[in-house]
């Protein structure tokens, strides 16, 4: 089954600790991107990635990192977490223009 | 800025009427993205229209786009209760087509039985 898969799904930390969120898809798409989504605020792209060691910033790329070692992965990292990244964050991959989403890792940062 | 803006933020209706949400958007585009999502899960790609298209059909979607006037809207005929979601549009409007996607805050949707 093609699907796309976050860890963890849920995440409670503290200011400063680093964490990362991993992404992995099955598709063998090229491209993969990460989301953050807060209300009244829709979806923002944070990173997005067309191939395996090529990333690219999106809108709100501040306080993260990402990496693209290899085409099925796409970590995000969050170096030292602040309390503005609580967010529900979703990994995506495309292809042919259409983006299939992973089920969403609510993280929250105290 | 939020590239797509829908319109309105929440509609209610009931099942058996039509429901239509609006999208606008400020840049040139490659194509507009139509997606669904279910209280905190992930978006479901719904239907594409390319820049080119003017009206384009999937089952009991509907969606149009007026290039000239930089909008969209999706209808969605005989509502049923299952249909109840956010919807959101979103613009390809990156160098290469499917590298950027721009969404909009979405449209709830209920639709009581």
């Amino acid at each position: 089954e093609a699907q796309v898969t976050q860890n963890p799904r849920y995440l409670i930390t503290v200011t400063g600790k680093k964490l990362t969120v991993t992404c992995s898809q099955n598709m063998n798409h090229e491209y993969m991107s990460w989301y953050r989504q807060d209300p009244g605020l829709g979806l923002r792209q944070i990173y997005y990635s067309m191939n395996v060691e090529v990333t690219d910033k999106g809108d709100v790329p501040e306080g993260y990192k990402v990496s693209r070692k290899e085409k099925r992965n796409f970590p995000l990292i969050l170096e030292s977490p602040s309390p503005n990244q609580t967010s529900l964050y979703f990994c995506a991959t495309a292809a042919y223009n259409e983006q299939f989403f992973g089920p969403g890792t609510r993280l929250t940062v105290l | 800025s939020q590239q797509g803006e829908e319109d309105p933020q929440a509609l209610s209706i009931q099942e058996g009427e039509n429901a239509t949400m609006n999208c606008s958007y400020k840049t040139s585009i490659n194509n507009l993205q139509w997606y669904r999502q279910n209280s905190g899960r992930g978006l479901v790609h719904l239907i594409l229209i390319r820049s080119n298209e003017r009206e384009k059909h999937s089952g009991r979607l509907r969606v149009t786009l007026d290039t000239s006037k930089k909008s969209s809207s999706l209808l969605i005929t005989a509502s049923r209760a299952a249909d109840t979601a956010s919807y959101f549009c979103a613009t390809d409007a990156g160098e290469t087509s499917g590298s950027r996607l721009t969404f909009g805050e979405g449209t709830q949707l209920t639709v009581n039985p």
